[in-house]
């Protein structure tokens, strides 16, 4: 596609249950990054893919949360046992590299209840 | 204290009216980003600079690495400019892998 392709756009899950979300970066982009954006707060760095590279994965706020990246590809967000907090916005982005200009996704609106 | 700071946090302004919203760093830089973040939370990347000036229809951003300031303006408002404005910026100790934001700035364009 032309660019960051997110799914699911929303997602209602029960608190405890795992979520997988996935991000589908503009073809050719071997930068990918997370984000979040909790409600009425800004946006937090989570975790940063740079092709091969070991991925900086400095922002996951705890071990429930991981991130996997096969080559310059898709990528998957996966969140265990949700809590509530986990409830946000997360965002994906991708670039030719760091730093260029980095191309956002829609979002998948999270909402944990 | 933030290392990204925007100022204001509210700006309303009338249609047709130049509009500046400010951003100061406190870390060295290798680039920094101006992103929209429209009302359905979609973003869209504005500018990135490094130095210097850039300018995209009536927008136009500035940057001073030395003073560690960065200006974006727009020039003849228009009430599809209302969403809020991030400031971002890569800091050279992290070698360019994340980007660190400022609280954004919510634009409200009146007709």
């Amino acid at each position: 596609g032309a660019g960051v392709s997110q799914s699911p756009s929303n997602k209602v899950t029960e608190k405890g249950k795992d979520v997988e979300l996935r991000c589908d970066p503009i073809s050719g982009h071997t930068a990918l990054y997370w984000y979040r954006q909790r409600l009425g707060q800004g946006l937090e760095f989570l975790i940063y893919f740079q092709g091969n590279s070991a991925p900086d994965k400095s922002g996951l706020p705890s071990d429930r949360f991981s991130a996997e990246r096969t080559g310059e590809s898709v990528s998957t967000l996966t969140i265990q046992r949700t809590q509530q907090e986990d409830s946000a916005v997360y965002l994906c982005a991708s670039s030719l590299g760091s730093p260029t200009e980095a191309f956002f996704g829609q979002g998948t609106r999270l909402t944990v209840v | 204290k933030n290392e990204v700071e925007q100022s204001p946090q509210n700006l309303t302004a009338q249609e047709g009216e130049f509009i500046t919203i400010n951003c100061s760093y406190s870390v060295g830089i290798s680039a920094l980003h101006w992103l929209q973040q429209h009302p359905g939370g979609g973003i869209v990347s504005l500018f990135m600079l490094s130095s210097g000036k850039k300018k995209h229809g009536r927008l136009i951003a500035t940057i001073n690495i030395q003073e560690k300031h960065s200006s974006l303006h727009i020039t003849a408002s228009h009430p599809r400019d209302s969403a809020v404005y991030i400031c971002a910026v890569r800091s050279v100790e992290t070698s360019g892998s994340r980007l660190t934001f400022g609280e954004g700035t919510q634009l409200t364009v009146n007709p």
